[in-house]
């Protein structure tokens, strides 16, 4: 059971918006910055977004990140077949003094 | 260009100590605001956070494993080694390094490739 929460799968078309939505609590998601890793098969982590909503540069600005209260989510625009892999969000927690993961969303491209 | 590259065994057995390596460039540990930190991946499941080294030898370790886990540094060969004491199957994991900054909150920017660990007699 993971600390941040994550649907275990979405889907989409191709040129399709998709959210996927990460859900924590006080002591993560809201007093914290969210950031979301995207992940391809056999490959390390990437980083898409942090602090919430920046973009590190080379990401494309089809993808957005937003936090409301306890809750996260990444948008993804223009969806392309590259796109597919797993997404996962993750937030410094102040009670548990550590990095807490969601358990990953699979994004599958239709 | 910042990289990292993790190496160590890929198989221990039950109560071993792990021992992996670290070896980074495009960046100095000795730099303001930086850190390496250690993040492992069981197969099919969630990153799982293990510890941090900052510039300034700060070392925070995940509570659940602070007491099997020591994290060191030596700046002038650009490493960081992660020791991981009695090892178990269930430690059986993908180990990754990554750059870390705490400039403008960017966190976890840059990962190695990972090395996979399993744990098995």
């Amino acid at each position: 059971q993971s600390v941040l929460t994550q649907p275990p799968s979405v889907s989409g078309t191709p040129g399709q918006r998709v959210i996927i939505s990460c859900s924590g609590s006080r002591s993560n998601l809201g007093n914290r910055y969210v950031y979301w890793y995207q992940q391809l098969p056999g490959m390390a982590p990437k980083l898409l977004i942090y602090a919430n909503n920046q973009r590190p540069s080379g990401v494309p600005d089809r993808l957005s990140g937003s936090k409301s209260g306890t809750s996260a989510s990444l948008a993804i625009s223009g969806l392309r077949s590259e796109d597919e892999g797993d997404y996962y969000c993750t937030s410094w927690d102040d009670s548990l003094s550590t990095w807490v993961f969601g358990g990953g969303t699979k994004l599958t491209v239709l | 260009q910042i990289t990292l590259k993790e190496s160590g065994p890929t198989l221990v057995k039950p109560t071993q100590t792990l021992t992996l390596t670290c070896t980074f460039s495009g960046f100095s540990l000795s730099t303001s605001g930086l850190a390496v930190g250690w993040i492992r991946q069981p197969p099919g499941k969630a990153p799982e956070w293990l510890a941090l080294i900052y510039w300034n030898d700060d070392k925070p370790y995940s509570p659940s494993l602070k007491s099997r886990l020591t994290v060191t540094k030596d700046t002038s060969k650009n490493e960081v080694v992660l020791r991981m004491t009695n090892m178990d199957p269930v430690d059986t994991a993908t180990y990754y390094c990554a750059h870390y900054q705490t400039a403008n909150h960017v966190g976890f920017d840059v990962w190695g490739q990972g090395t996979k660990v399993t744990v098995s007699s």
